[in-house]
């Protein structure tokens, strides 16, 4: 079952520092999401990209944050100046479309900033 | 934009008993309502969805139930078991062109031998 891949499972970084977290989406699929999650929490959409564009973003990604589409496979989230507030597991999810019903989420990258 | 109460928080049951989870949203142009299930540590797992054009949805031990009018839907698990302990997120599709979900604040379910 083709799934979406992330990486890395787990980063530590200092404060300030830029991070930049890594998914491949499912081949075939077209719309690419980013959702976080602080421990214990809920998830919470951070932004949707389609056709090399952000087509929605919330207020959780503010000017620190940026995504990317650099290549046929792989969509990043970048985080330009982490904060310790940034801590959180975050999930990328693709769709084929945009009303097909399930996202497919990976299996998440645990950002701890300290 | 969207708001999704979830409740109960927690929620601990006998093996084979049923558990019910209850979810209200606040924007009546949401049309999908997915649950999914989490374990510690892992990636949000979709169990069951609905979309707004039905009443209810049964996947074996599963059902899901849609009041549009009330703006409320609850998530049915009957005969439970240990390894249903999970944490289960309700969430609404906003009315835009793309899988925009809102999530609730999740509840945990236990489930005693």
């Amino acid at each position: 079952e083709p799934e979406v891949t992330q990486t890395p499972s787990h980063q530590v970084t200092q404060m300030g520092q830029e991070v930049i977290l890594r998914c491949v989406p499912i081949s075939n699929h077209l719309y690419f999401y980013w959702y976080r999650q602080i421990l214990g929490q809920k998830v919470e959409f951070l932004v949707s990209f389609y056709n090399n564009e952000i087509s929605e973003k919330s207020e959780i990604f503010d000017d620190q944050f940026s995504v990317e589409r650099p290549d046929g496979s792989n969509f990043t989230l970048k985080i330009r100046s982490t904060k310790l507030e940034d801590s959180a597991m975050y999930f990328c999810a693709s769709t084929s479309g945009p009303n097909t019903g399930e996202l497919f989420f990976g299996e998440g990258s645990r950002l701890t900033v300290l | 934009g969207e708001n999704v109460e979830q409740h109960p928080s927690t929620l601990s049951v006998q093996e084979g008993d049923s558990a019910v989870i209850k979810c209200t949203y606040s924007d009546s142009a949401s049309n999908y309502f997915p649950w999914y299930k989490q374990e510690l540590g892992k990636r949000p797992q979709l169990i069951i969805d609905i979309r707004s054009n039905v009443g209810e949805k049964k996947d074996q031990r599963i059902a899901v139930t849609l009041n549009k009018t009330a703006k409320h839907f609850s998530l049915h698990i009957t005969e439970t078991q240990p390894e249903d302990s999970a944490v289960y997120f309700c969430a609404a599709k906003e009315n835009t062109g793309f899988q925009k979900l809102v999530f609730g604040t999740g509840t945990r379910l236990l489930v005693s031998p």
